[in-house]
Formats: structure tokens, sequence, C-alpha cells
């Protein structure tokens, strides 16, 4: 079973740059989000998504863009990374939207912005 | 607001005790979801728990045993009989209905290191 595939697994960029990470699932899910992971701050909410073509934002959405096409796929788009973003990212997807399903989660991405 | 507060940034142990992570969570909704996640070395997440607030029976699950007290706002996590392989951080995960979408709010993790 793949659950959520997130590649790539790693990465660096320099200031500036632009680049998709990407996130996958194959658990037919509604629910789809991307947190990121920063020492002594636990996971935040970056952006999430209720289906296809709805997001919305979470807590840090600044410099982030996101879009559902599919049910399946939930990239995140860095328009102009800078080193504050730093950090592991990890998408995640759970059914439905009652949330006392638990989130399946990928494996993360660990970027590196130089 | 809500809000998750996990108050013991690093814990150590010597194998074979007992250690409880403490998770104390703020929310006015009055139906809400509690969750425990593991992040072992290697880096994933791991669901551990779920606990709705309707339901304030303690779980007990081989070594692993909770404890939620609705009248605290606390949902403590023990490990009887800590083992290396518990060394792991530890999220603990609030969910309740904002803005229409039921959104997690995590606290900041407890890294567990149990020595041999």
């Amino acid at each position: 079973n793949a659950g959520v595939t997130q590649t790539p697994k790693f990465q660096v960029l320099k200031t500036g740059q632009s680049m998709t990470l990407q996130c996958a699932q194959d658990m037919n899910h509604e629910y789809m989000s991307w947190y990121r992971q920063d020492p002594g701050m636990g996971l935040r909410l970056i952006h999430y998504s209720v289906g296809a073509g709805i997001t919305d934002q979470g807590e840090v959405p600044n410099g982030y863009n996101v879009s559902r096409s599919t049910t399946e796929d939930f990239p995140l788009r860095l328009l102009s990374a800078a080193p504050s973003q730093t950090s592991v990212y990890f998408c995640a997807s759970r059914s439905g939207l009652n949330s006392n399903q638990p989130q399946h989660f990928g494996d993360g991405t660990r970027l590196s912005i130089l | 607001a809500q809000k998750v507060t996990q108050a013991q940034t690093e814990i150590s142990v010597v194998e074979k005790e007992d250690v409880t992570l403490d998770c104390v969570y703020e929310t006015r909704d009055t139906t809400y979801y509690l969750f425990w996640y593991k992040q072992p070395p290697s880096g994933e997440l791991v669901f551990l728990i779920r606990r709705n607030s309707f339901d304030e029976q303690n779980e007990i699950s081989g070594r692993y045993s909770w404890n939620f007290q609705k009248s605290t706002s606390s949902f403590n996590f023990t490990i009887t009989a800590s083992q290396v392989v518990d060394s792991a951080v530890y999220f603990c995960a609030l969910s309740s209905l904002s803005s229409g979408t039921y959104k997690y709010i995590f606290g900041t993790g407890t890294r567990l290191k149990v020595l041999a």
C-alpha cells in the first residue's frame, strides 16, 4: 500500500528559486494538508484542502501556494525560496472531514534553502 | 483559540522505567478529538491513538496507556517498562471544528530518550 507519497525526499535550493513539493495519496481521501516541522515548534499547518478545487490557508501560509486539481494530488509550491523556509515538510491526508479519523502522513521532504 | 501544550521538551529514562508524557489542551468546542503520534528517529509520523471528547475512558494497549481527563484538559501518555525502541519524539494533537473544517493543532512534541 502506497498511502501518502511525497517527492522529493531531500532538496537544496538557492534563495529566490522556486520549486514544487509533490504529494499524492491513493486512498481516495477528501482532506489533504501540508505541514512544516521546525525544531521546538512542532508541526504547523501551511495549507489544506477539503476536496478537489477547494483549498484554504493554515497558520503559516505566506510564501506557499497550493492547488488541488484531483483528489489524489496536492502539490505545494514555493514561489521564491527564502532561508526561513528551510524545514521538513509533511503532507497528510484523511478520509472525510470528520476529524475522528487520524491523518496519514507521508515520509516528509527535507528542504534546505541556502 | 485552540492550543496544545507539551511542557516537557525532552525526557531521559533508563530502560524498564515507566514514563509519562504530558499533554494539556485548550478549546472552547464541546466536540473535539485528541491524538498521539510517534516520530521515531527515521522521521515518519506514526499514529498511536485517538480519543473523542465524549469518551473519557482510559485506554491501555500493551505497554502504552492513555489518561484522558476533561476536568484538567489533559490527555497524558504513559509508557510502562520503557524500551530503547520507544525513543522518539511524541506529539499530541487536538482537532476541533474551526471555520467549518476540523484542523489539527499539534503540540511542540516531547523527545523521549530511553537509555540502555
